[in-house]
């Protein structure tokens, strides 16, 4: 069964600091790992990293995949109260669904 | 382009009730997946379907069921509500299935937040 850890769960912080989110994943047959945004309801899609893309940046967002260490994580530069939201990462392995962990809980503080 | 579009937004029902909460996938998606999401187990996938049919299944009770149209648009049924039922339900559209088309990535919509007392 995949297996998808976040951390932390929380994270407070004031406009302009730079955050870093954290996913580790335990799949029998890595396919993708995905990071989605929170806000309200709909999770966004942000990236997805294959073994072929391990980077992704957007703007002040970036992401990377360290597919030896089985883990991920999201970069957030210059952070703003829009940022604020729950940071899902989720897995597409073997299971043939979205294995999704728990989440982060980034608060930006102005 | 038209997102995903749920419906109801908020729906409040009854133990032992039964409800229906609908789903348009983007135009053109053909496979919507259904996700339960609760604070303590966060999102947990209930079911795919992919071109009428049910691709895949999660553990979930066989209370939860679900179809597809031939217009990709899908329904999940909850028979016999329990409280522990209260969830946002999200789905999730994508061109292909995950076992297929695994690098499609998925769009959400907004959900429906059902809560049974």
């Amino acid at each position: 069964e995949d297996k998808v850890v976040q951390s932390p769960l929380s994270l407070v912080v004031h406009e302009g600091d730079t955050v870093t989110l954290n996913c580790s994943y335990e799949v029998t047959n890595f396919r993708s790992l995905l990071w989605y945004k929170q806000e309200k309801k709909a999770p966004t899609f942000l990236f997805m990293l294959t073994s072929s893309g391990i980077e992704k940046k957007s703007g002040r967002l970036s992401s990377i995949l360290d597919k030896k260490e089985l883990f991920s994580i999201l970069n957030i530069t210059a952070t703003q109260t829009g940022d604020s939201a729950v940071y899902l990462c989720a897995d597409s392995g073997s299971a043939r669904q979205l294995t999704f962990g728990s989440g982060t809980q980034l608060t930006v503080l102005p | 382009k038209a997102g995903v579009t749920q419906t109801p937004r908020y729906l409040i029902k009854t133990r032992g009730q039964q409800v229906t909460l609908s789903c348009s996938p983007i135009s053109g998606h053909r496979s919507v997946s259904w996700y339960q999401q609760t604070p303590g187990q966060g999102l947990q996938f209930l079911f795919e379907y992919f071109s009428e049919t049910q691709r895949n299944k999660g553990n979930f009770p066989g209370r939860f069921s679900g179809r597809q149209f031939s217009n990709s648009r899908s329904e999940m049924n909850v028979s016999t509500l329990e409280l522990g039922d209260s969830a946002l339900y999200l789905c999730a559209s994508s061109l292909g299935t995950l076992q297929t088309s695994p690098n499609y990535g998925y769009t959400f919509g907004s959900g429906t937040r059902l809560t049974v007392v």
